[in-house]
């Protein structure tokens, strides 16, 4: 199994700044295959960025993915007031498909 | 607009079998892969299995012997069965549909989720 591991565990930051989270896979893995998705309390994920760097369809442009192959990153390049959530990252590139943990982005 | 919509029971007894269905409205079932995923806090976000519209299933290998999903075109729904359930299968499930953006897999779509509790 693919295990990922995000970090921090939780990010404290104020609106305007950049928040940087990560993300490792245990085994390398194909970029195509690593997504990254926003939840809100009560919510369910939402699609950001797949295949590690493209946006989905209506995501500003503030979000941004890069890395390749155990290393991944998700910035935000200035918080806006609705992107304090907590983000996943998901892996599809063996089975079983798996998330990260987490990584909240709290209101500092 | 496509949605999804999850039904079923919210409370389950122990050892008794999960029963949910996912409603696709807005548009056809037809042409893609259809997925469950539950969210727990013990164990996070958690990849149950999916099913292509022609009926071919991948499930989660820690789950593999308790699950069965299928799918009924007719009715534009698919349907998750779990097993000999225990309170460590108590979540908030989720229905969900992978993309059509070959070579990229991703959930595009999600329902809102229902929450299943194992109790007595």
């Amino acid at each position: 199994e693919n295990v990922l591991t995000q970090s921090p565990g939780t990010l404290s930051l104020s609106p305007g700044e950049r928040a940087t989270l990560f993300c490792r896979a245990s085994q390398s893995l194909n970029s195509y295959y690593l997504a990254w998705y926003q939840q809100k309390p009560g919510q369910a994920p939402r699609l950001l960025i797949y295949g590690a760097s493209n946006r989905a369809t209506g995501i500003p442009d503030r979000f941004s993915g890069s890395g390749s192959g155990t290393h991944f990153t998700l910035t935000i390049s200035r918080l806006e007031p609705e992107d304090f959530a907590v983000y996943y990252c998901q892996q599809y590139g063996s089975s079983p498909w798996t998330f990260g943990q987490g990584t909240k982005v709290e209101i500092k | 607009q496509v949605q999804l919509q999850e039904s079923g029971p919210g409370l389950v007894k122990p050892s008794e079998t999960l029963s949910l269905t996912c409603t696709v409205s807005g548009g056809s079932i037809s042409s893609y892969y259809w997925s469950w995923i539950r969210q727990s806090p013990g164990k996070g976000l958690e990849w149950i299995g999916f099913i292509f519209y022609s009926g071919s299933t991948n499930y989660n290998p820690s789950l593999k012997s308790r699950v069965t999903i299928s799918v009924d075109t007719s009715k534009n729904q698919f349907s998750l069965k779990l097993t000999s359930m225990t309170t460590a299968d108590t979540a908030v499930y989720y229905c969900g549909r992978l993309s059509l953006n070959s070579p990229y897999w991703y959930f595009d779509l999600w329902g809102r989720g229902t929450l299943v509790t194992v109790s007595s």
